[in-house]
């Protein structure tokens, strides 16, 4: 069970670059999310999918985008990167999209991207 | 709106000795989750303990507890005989109901343990 994966690691892009990060669980989770980490504000959420083919906002989505074709992989899109978007962006999943504030988000290892 | 604060930029504790986080949120939701997070200097996301609202009793896992006081809200994470490992980040996190069960973080709180 290798639980939530992304991919790649690291990424240095040049401004108006697009890319796609990639991001896939194996734990047949219904609800999935991305969050980007800048110092001294936690994390914040981006897009977030409650089962395949359903996506939606989070609280800082301009300038990515978003889809769930299956219930194991959620990639993010940037479209036009800008330095703004330098930051570390995790990928999460939990079991259950159902409504329950209960059930644990399992986050993978990260991506630091950096846009020049 | 959910709101999580961290007010405890650093901390440092002498090995061995327990220490607090504090967390408080804020919420009209009566159904919510709480949850710690520990971040290691090699960047993962450990996910360390939960305490749900409806909760009776507070939650344990190991040398990790959690002090819910609902009333207070407050969910500030104990951590007992404090190890080397146990420098990190540390982020206290809320889902509600309302809100869709989205995660709402704190801004974290570094924690060092001194030898």
């Amino acid at each position: 069970n290798a639980g939530v994966t992304q991919t790649p690691k690291f990424q240095v892009l040049k401004t108006g670059q697009s890319m796609t990060l990639q991001c896939a669980q194996d734990m047949n989770h219904e609800y999935m999310s991305w969050y980007r980490q800048d110092p001294g504000m936690g994390l914040r959420l981006i897009h977030y999918s409650v089962g395949a083919g359903i996506t939606d906002q989070g609280e800082v989505p301009n300038g990515y985008n978003v889809s769930r074709s299956t219930t194991e992989d959620f990639p993010l899109r940037l479209l036009s990167a800008a330095p703004s978007q330098t930051s570390v962006y995790f990928c999460a999943s939990s079991y259950s999209a159902s409504g329950s504030p209960t059930d644990t988000q399992y986050f993978g290892p990260g991506t630091r991207l950096t846009v020049l | 709106a959910q709101k999580i604060t961290q007010t405890q930029p650093g901390m440092f504790v002498q090995e061995k000795e327990a220490v607090t986080l504090d967390c408080t949120y804020d919420t009209s939701d009566p159904s919510y989750g709480l949850f710690w997070y520990k971040q290691p200097s090699s960047g993962e996301m450990i996910f360390l303990i939960y305490q749900g609202s409806y909760d009776q009793q507070n939650a344990t896992e190991g040398r990790y507890s959690l002090n819910f006081q609902k009333a207070r809200k407050s969910a500030n994470l104990v951590i007992s005989a404090s190890q080397l490992g146990d420098s990190a980040m540390y982020f206290c996190a809320m889902s509600a109901v309302n809100t869709g069960n989205q995660f709402y973080f704190g801004t974290g709180t570094s924690l060092t343990v001194i030898p």
